[in-house]
């Protein structure tokens, strides 16, 4: 069955520090993959998301991640972090391609992110 | 759009009785999407619906929970009964085709069981 792992389970980091979060997925087709972000006590949010084209994909508030298929990778990176990014973010990967009606997404487990001012 | 619409936002019942909670998809989108999120588990697919009709039930944790979609505006996800551990957060999600099955979130409910 198809998997997201997300590694770093909690991360701290202070205020302007860079930020990467690693994501791996288990699938050998077509993917589609998405970051969400989940603020305290709210709905998780996109972030950015990747269906094909250039790997390094560009979000909302500065984010953005890299596709590596060789190493079916999707990290997400902010070279500044803010007091304000303090949230929980989620990696998920949708299988099968935007023309397919497979429309599950798998999530990793989440990382929680504390930037401390 | 307004988003996906959920009611209601907290629940608190007692042990036992049957809780029913409601979602509105956003207009257009064909697929409808059932979480729980709890410290311990994390985010859970319970059961998802495409087109109305359910694909994937294989999250819903057993025979207390079920999940409808009569129509393609509106679906209810009932706990019949309710136990205390089943308190948690549950979203719901809606997506379809043209926004390359990226999911929308609702705002939750907060439902605990006391």
């Amino acid at each position: 069955a198809q998997s997201v792992s997300q590694h770093n389970h909690h991360v701290i980091l202070s205020e302007a520090a860079s930020l990467e979060l690693g994501c791996n997925y288990s699938y050998g087709g077509t993917v589609n993959l998405f970051w969400y972000v989940q603020y305290p006590g709210q709905h998780l949010q996109l972030l950015l998301k990747y269906f094909s084209g250039d790997p390094l994909v560009k979000g909302i508030k500065g984010f953005e991640a890299e596709f590596i298929k060789s190493k079916f990778s999707f990290n997400l990176r902010k070279p500044s972090v803010q007091w304000s990014d303090t949230a929980e973010y989620f990696c998920a990967v949708n299988v099968g391609g935007v023309n397919t009606g497979f429309q599950k997404l798998v999530f990793g487990t989440g990382t929680r992110l504390l930037v401390s001012p | 759009d307004a988003g996906v619409i959920q009611s209601p936002r907290h629940e608190v019942t007692e042990m036992g009785q049957e809780v029913t909670l409601r979602c509105k998809p956003i207009s257009g989108h064909n697929s409808l999407f059932w979480y729980r999120q709890t410290m311990m588990r994390g985010l859970e697919l319970l059961i998802y619906f495409n087109n109305n009709v359910p694909i994937d039930d294989s999250g819903m944790p057993e025979d207390r929970f079920s999940a409808k979609m009569p129509n393609a505006s509106f679906s209810t996800l009932k706990i019949q009964p309710s136990e205390p551990r089943d308190s948690a957060v549950y979203f719901c999600a809606s997506s379809s085709r043209g926004s390359g099955n990226e999911q929308f979130f609702g705002p939750g409910t907060r439902l605990t069981v006391l």
